[in-house]
């Protein structure tokens, strides 16, 4: 267990329609990324928010958005989805002032777009 | 590095044999060399780094060898078990980057 924790596990929904994911960093770690990996696809940055503030971005769609709340959870917005939005979405997190990002990734969010 | 890539995409062995991939990076300020482990329907986990002061470093079954004026780092497992099937990734950064690249992973299956 990452410690890392996202909800909803799966997610079925119809095109058009608007869904949000949520994740809970692990305990202490200011920084959240989101990722999308698409079947047999590698891990595509989304998106990375520290502290509340947005950090970077990557190739994220203008019908995505995502924040960081005050208590440091996270949401990902995906909006008018289409089919070519299923995918996994992962959340992960890392700790301050460690020289280093090691990430923590949680078990991700199964998104079906139908 | 922003421009990462992993070869081979795709690698089967026989348990037993060793499999070697490689991550070929563009960002000559990298400093910071992990491999993550993804099992299916997991999310990724470390499971070796290695910084820029160090050539090669080593975990039981599993090492990461670094070549930095070629740009590229490479993860070694010797004595393959089935359980070391997964997709593997590398993930080269400088420092406490904000944009975290992934490489493009290499599909590794293992044989009994």
């Amino acid at each position: 267990d990452s410690g890392v924790t996202q909800t909803p596990k799966h997610l079925i929904t119809a095109t058009g329609q608007r869904v949000t994911l949520r994740c809970s960093p692990r305990s202490g770690d200011l920084s959240v990324y989101w990722y999308q990996q698409s079947l047999d696809q590698g891990l595509q940055f989304l998106i990375h928010y520290y502290n509340g503030e947005e950090r970077a971005k990557g190739n994220i769609l203008e019908r995505f958005s995502a924040q960081q709340f005050p208590d440091l959870h996270s949401e990902l917005n995906l909006s008018s989805l289409e089919l070519g939005d299923s995918a996994l979405y992962f959340c992960a997190s890392s700790a301050p002032g460690q020289g280093v990002n090691t990430i923590y990734f949680g078990e991700g969010s199964w998104l079906t777009v139908v | 590095g922003e421009n990462v890539e992993q070869h081979p995409s795709t690698l089967s062995v026989q348990e037993g044999d060793s499999a070697v991939i490689k991550c070929t990076y563009s960002d000559s300020a990298s400093n910071y060399f992990p491999w993550y482990k993804q099992e299916l329907g997991k999310g990724p986990q470390l499971i070796i780094d290695i910084r820029s002061n160090v050539g090669e470093k080593k975990d039981q079954r599993i090492a990461v060898t670094l070549n930095k004026t070629a740009k590229h780092f490479s993860l070694h497992i010797t004595e393959t078990q089935p359980e070391d099937s997964a997709v593997y990734f590398c993930a080269p950064q400088r420092g406490n980057t904000d944009k975290l690249i992934f490489g493009t992973g290499t599909r590794l299956q293992v044989f009994p």
